[in-house]
Order: C-alpha cells, then sequence, then structure tokens
C-alpha cells in the first residue's frame, strides 16, 4: 500500500451523470494532485493543490472540477463529460514541489 | 513545450542481465528527476529520484543523471521476471508541474 486511498476504484457514468471521485492521502504530505492516464498517452498533469491551495490548473474542461478542502483529502467533481473523458484518474500527493510522487490505485472512469 | 522522450520498446532482457532504459528531456532547468514503475492495471509507483549529475544505487537499481546531456538513466541489474513492467521517466523543472514520458515497457524473459 502507498498511503494513498481512491474511490471508487471503477465507475461508470452517463454523459449527463454527476459524481465525484475521492482521494484520500495517509503519508502526512502537503500536495496533491490529479492525473489522467489515457491508452498510449503520457500521463497528462490535471490539477495541483499545495496546503490546500490549487497552483496549477493545466488547461482543463470546466466539467472536471477540483476541490481540496485539507492537506489529507482531494475530490474531483465530474458533470457532463464527455466519452473522450474515459480513462484512468490518478491521485499522487508529495511532499513539497520536488518530492517524488505517491500514487493511489487509480478510479477507472467509463463514460457511457 | 516542454518534454520527456522515452523509447516506447518493448525492450526484452534475459533473466539475469541488465536492462537499460533511457530519457531525454527538453527543459535544461530541471532540477528533479525520477523513475517510476508500473505493471499493467496499476498505477506508478516510485522507485528512484535523483537531484545531481552522477550515478545513485538503490539495490538493483542505478539511476545515472547528466544534466549537460540532458539525459536520465535507469539500470536494472540481475533483471527478473517480476521486474517486467513499463518505466516512466518524470522531469521537475520547478514548481509543481512534473512532466511524465510515455514510458519504456521492459520484458524480462525467464
Amino acid at each position: 500500500e502507498t498511503g494513498v486511498t481512491q474511490t471508487p476504484r471503477h465507475l461508470v457514468m452517463g454523459m449527463t451523470n454527476k459524481k465525484s471521485l475521492k482521494c484520500e492521502q495517509h503519508l502526512g504530505h502537503n500536495a496533491m494532485y490529479w492525473y489522467k492516464q489515457s491508452a498510449k498517452k503520457p500521463l497528462e498533469l490535471m490539477f495541483v493543490y499545495s496546503l490546500e491551495e490549487r497552483v496549477e490548473n493545466n488547461s482543463v474542461p470546466s466539467r472536471f472540477s477540483p476541490e481540496c478542502p485539507n492537506s489529507s483529502h482531494l475530490f474531483l467533481h465530474l458533470h457532463t463529460l464527455q466519452p473522450e473523458d474515459s480513462a484512468l484518474y490518478l491521485c499522487a500527493s508529495s511532499q513539497g514541489a520536488s518530492g517524488g510522487q505517491y500514487f493511489g490505485p487509480g478510479t477507472r472512469l467509463t463514460v457511457t | 513545450q516542454k518534454e520527456v522522450e522515452q523509447n516506447s520498446g518493448p525492450l526484452s532482457v534475459p533473466e539475469g542481465a541488465i536492462a537499460s532504459l533511457n530519457c531525454t528531456y527538453s527543459d535544461r532547468g530541471s532540477q528533479s528527476f525520477f523513475w517510476y514503475r508500473q505493471y499493467s492495471g496499476k498505477s506508478p509507483e516510485l522507485i528512484m529520484s535523483i537531484y545531481s549529475n552522477g550515478d545513485k544505487e538503490d539495490g538493483r537499481f542505478t539511476a545515472q543523471l547528466n544534466k549537460a546531456s540532458q539525459y536520465v538513466s535507469l539500470l536494472i541489474r540481475d533483471s527478473q521476471p517480476s521486474d517486467s513492467a513499463t518505466y516512466l521517466c518524470a522531469v521537475n523543472g520547478g514548481g509543481f508541474k512534473t512532466i511524465f514520458g510515455a514510458g519504456t515497457r521492459l520484458f524480462v524473459k525467464a
């Protein structure tokens, strides 16, 4: 176990649904990340929070909305997604910007 | 655009051999470098980090960094079938934005 948990592990949703992904880190880190991983493509950074402040927002469509209520929890709220949003969504945490990142198991999202 | 390049492979080596994985990056100001291992269907796992030129060893793994040539490599000694995975190179140029390569698939033949 890496100390980063994600729920749910699998999610199937229609394009009109609203759902949320949850991430929790038990490592005492001060930064948390959301990544998208699609087949045959590099990891795409979506959002970064440091000390609960958003510090990176990588031109992500507004149908993805992050929330970081404290340094241990991170959410990704989803609404009106498109089929091309189907991917593995990974949460990670690190200590500072230069520390290595520890990933959760991911949420496999399918948009129908 | 800042890039991290890796040969997609697959790289096939016999059990017990040394596997050599390479990565080049475009941002000359990069400061932190990482290698992750990702098994099929799993999430990436941090295996090495390196911050200064030279070699860093951890068990069977050695990371090598050459900032002048803008490359970083990972050597795996005494390769085992359990090392078969995709290896991701990641580079941080400052701030919280880490750029990942697309990964090299390694296959270790028993």
